[in-house]
């Protein structure tokens, strides 16, 4: 089953524009990953951050974790055509081994 | 290339029959695992292996599923009596094993007619 979603499910920018996609979860969890996905392609990993983290950083994009919310966002900084894609929050959850539950997924559109 | 591979990328087939996809892990990572993804929807696990042991299996694995890992390398995920509901993405990712990053394969699309 899904852990959660993704919000907005899908966005739609001009290259140069920043975006912003948020994911919810429903448990305590060990860490939370994203991971963007081109069509019909395998999943490339993005970034992980722990539970005892709040911010991370990654060339052009910057993750926030807030554990009392169950929440985490994505942002990706200037963006470019090449960022077109779905991108997807991923949650090991704590007691769960390492098995990976995720979300819904947002489905990223940058035009020229 | 060092990372996890797949094969075949693209199965057709017909109901009723059996399929069968391998997985080849990044080399020395200790975990293995099979996801499924449909349409529109985020990947949803199958089952793992630490080395050749199956540690875990979801309730999605249906007894017409199954998967081995036999010296703890490749694997393989068969289908037997495939329905047209088992057409979806076949993901494979592997892992060092100390709850890092999962690295996926480009997986194996089946499509049941």
């Amino acid at each position: 089953s899904q852990q959660g979603e993704e919000d907005p499910q899908a966005l739609s920018i001009q290259e140069g524009e920043n975006a912003t996609m948020n994911c919810s979860y429903k448990t305590s969890i060990n860490n939370l990953q994203w991971y963007r996905q081109n069509s019909g392609r395998g999943l490339v990993h993005l970034i992980l951050i722990r539970s005892n983290e709040r911010e991370k950083h990654s060339g052009r994009l910057r993750v926030t974790l807030d554990t009392s919310k169950k929440s985490s966002s994505l942002l990706i900084t200037a963006s470019r055509a090449a960022d077109t894609a779905s991108y997807f929050c991923a949650t090991l959850n704590t007691g769960t081994a390492s098995k990976l539950t995720f979300g819904t997924g947002t489905r990223l559109q940058v035009t020229l | 290339d060092t990372g996890v591979s797949q094969d075949p990328r693209h199965k057709i087939t017909k109901r009723g029959q059996n399929v069968t996809f391998r997985c080849d892990p990044i080399s020395e990572h200790n975990r293995l695992y099979w996801y499924r993804q449909t349409l529109g929807q985020g990947p949803e696990f199958l089952t793992y292996f630490q080395n050749e042991a199956q540690l875990e299996k979801s309730r999605l694995l249906s007894d017409r599923f199954s998967a081995e890992r036999p010296k703890g390398s490749f694997s393989t995920l068969e289908i037997q009596r495939t329905e047209q509901g088992d057409s979806a993405m076949y993901l494979c990712a592997s892992e060092t094993g100390i709850q890092e990053t999962q690295y996926f394969g480009p997986g194996t699309r089946l499509l049941v007619l």
